[in-house]
């Protein structure tokens, strides 16, 4: 079985500062790990994906996440934050086999001047 | 880029009424699964579909719920019955080969039940 733990519904951050979504995960094989973004009122769109290889990922919009096998962790970072950052962020976890996908409860980036 | 189109963006449909989302995959993918997301709350996985029969389901895909693959190119999720609480944004995903590296997304259907 899979889970996966986004620490902090809401995070706020000032407009040119660090952004770190937290997600910790679960899996009995080598997962698979995702971030997604949601805009209100729209689907999901991929950020960036681990699966096997270079721990650290980088995705559209200058996010990065870095899978840390030994903390179980795969937090989403991006240096400078900016306005069009404001959305719905969801992890989710698969694997190489399994087909289905299991997302994390989301976290909501709010980002003030 | 290829995408997964779905049909319609938003749908009203009364309580007690049969709804059908359409969903158009990738023409390559072979793997093909539905997602719910009830306002505010988490993604959850409904079903994955492949070689014409279920392979997983959830809990929530219980009797009232149906996917088909009518054509070459549709797949399809049908409430029987809806309910209140079958209210939510329906996501079709498909992907090329098992497991999770390729999936995409389409942009919703919302089911609203009233």
């Amino acid at each position: 079985a899979q889970s996966v733990t986004q620490l902090g519904s809401h995070v706020s951050v000032s407009e040119g500062a660090l952004v770190l979504l937290r997600c910790n995960y679960s899996s009995s094989v080598p997962p698979y790990l995702f971030w997604y973004v949601q805009y209100p009122n729209q689907g999901l769109q991929l950020l960036l994906k681990y699966t096997t290889g270079a721990t650290l990922v980088k995705g559209i919009n200058g996010f990065e996440a870095e899978f840390k096998k030994s903390e179980t962790s795969f937090h989403l970072t991006k240096p400078s934050a900016h306005m069009s950052d404001a959305a719905e962020y969801f992890c989710a976890v698969g694997t190489g086999t399994a087909s289905k996908l299991t997302f994390g409860t989301g976290t909501r980036l709010q980002v003030t001047l | 880029e290829p995408e997964v189109t779905q049909t319609p963006s938003h749908q009203v449909t009364q309580m007690g009424q049969e709804v059908i989302l359409r969903c158009v995959p990738i023409s390559n993918h072979l793997y093909f699964y539905w997602y719910r997301q009830i306002l505010g709350q988490k993604v959850e996985f409904l079903v994955s579909f492949y070689n014409n029969e279920i392979s997983e389901k959830s809990e929530i895909f219980d009797d009232q719920f149906s996917v088909e693959r009518p054509d070459g190119s549709n797949f399809t999720l049908k409430i029987r019955s809806t309910k209140l609480e079958d209210s939510a944004m329906y996501f079709c995903a498909s992907s090329e080969r098992e497991g999770t590296y390729g999936y995409t997304f389409g942009s919703g259907t919302r089911l609203t039940v009233v």
